[in-house]
């Protein structure tokens, strides 16, 4: 059974930094696109990331970096420079692709971000 | 980036109801669109891949069509279970793109 399970979120003054980890189990990390999703307080959700072996995609260039480890089968997002916009729930979800698709499949439980003062 | 727009914002539906949400494309993405519906406090769950795919273990009343800018999820004999907010999510090219939500409500 495919699991993510994700640790990390805190609450952390503006201008901090943070990092979250995402732990997956029942499949192998290294053959799948990994990805970030957030929804902030009553809003929608929106993607932040992806990663795949070296290859990165983000919506947040320098302030959001995606890393893999594949030895801990586990993802991670370091977040810098942190802004109370930045609170939400993150998720960590699998990215299924194929010729003719491209969805996140699997999700974890998400871990909550708090930005204040 | 790709702008997705979802109508309506929220409805109210009873059980047994056909419910019809849809989504357009600020431009032409073939049928790189997922539907997803998240109860609250849940993770969300993909429900429609590729248009008009049904995820594995989906209830079948849930069906999924369009292309290019206009698509549409069909939740046909409304059940319980189903009052949820869904989201569109369109995956041919980066950024991903989400629509706004539909919250389906009970009536």
């Amino acid at each position: 059974e495919v699991q993510l399970v994700e640790s990390g979120g805190a609450l952390v003054q503006p201008g901090g930094s943070l990092r979250l980890s995402c732990a997956a189990s029942g499949f192998s990390l290294s053959t799948y696109w990994m990805s970030w999703v957030r929804q902030a307080p009553g809003k929608g959700l929106e993607w932040v990331a992806n990663i795949k072996e070296d290859v990165t995609e983000k919506t947040y260039e320098g302030r959001f970096t995606i890393s893999r480890d594949n030895a801990k089968n586990s993802v991670y997002l370091q977040m810098s420079n942190l802004r109370d916009e930045d609170t939400a729930i993150y998720y960590c979800a699998t990215y299924q692709t194929t010729t003719a698709s491209r969805h996140f499949d699997h999700w974890g439980q998400g871990t909550q971000v708090t930005v204040s003062s | 980036d790709i702008q997705m727009t979802q109508s309506p914002s929220s409805l109210s539906a009873s059980v047994g109801d056909r419910v019809t949400i849809t989504c357009r494309a600020s431009q032409t993405m073939y049928t790189y669109l997922n539907w997803y519906q998240q109860r609250p406090g849940k993770a969300p769950k993909v429900l429609i891949y590729g248009a008009s795919n049904l995820q594995a273990g989906v209830p079948s009343r849930f069906s999924g069509s369009g292309s290019g800018t206009d698509f549409t999820l069909t939740i046909s004999n409304l059940q319980p279970e189903d009052f949820a907010t869904y989201y569109c999510q369109q995956s041919y090219i980066s950024p991903l793109t989400f629509g706004g939500g539909t919250k389906v409500e009970i009536k």
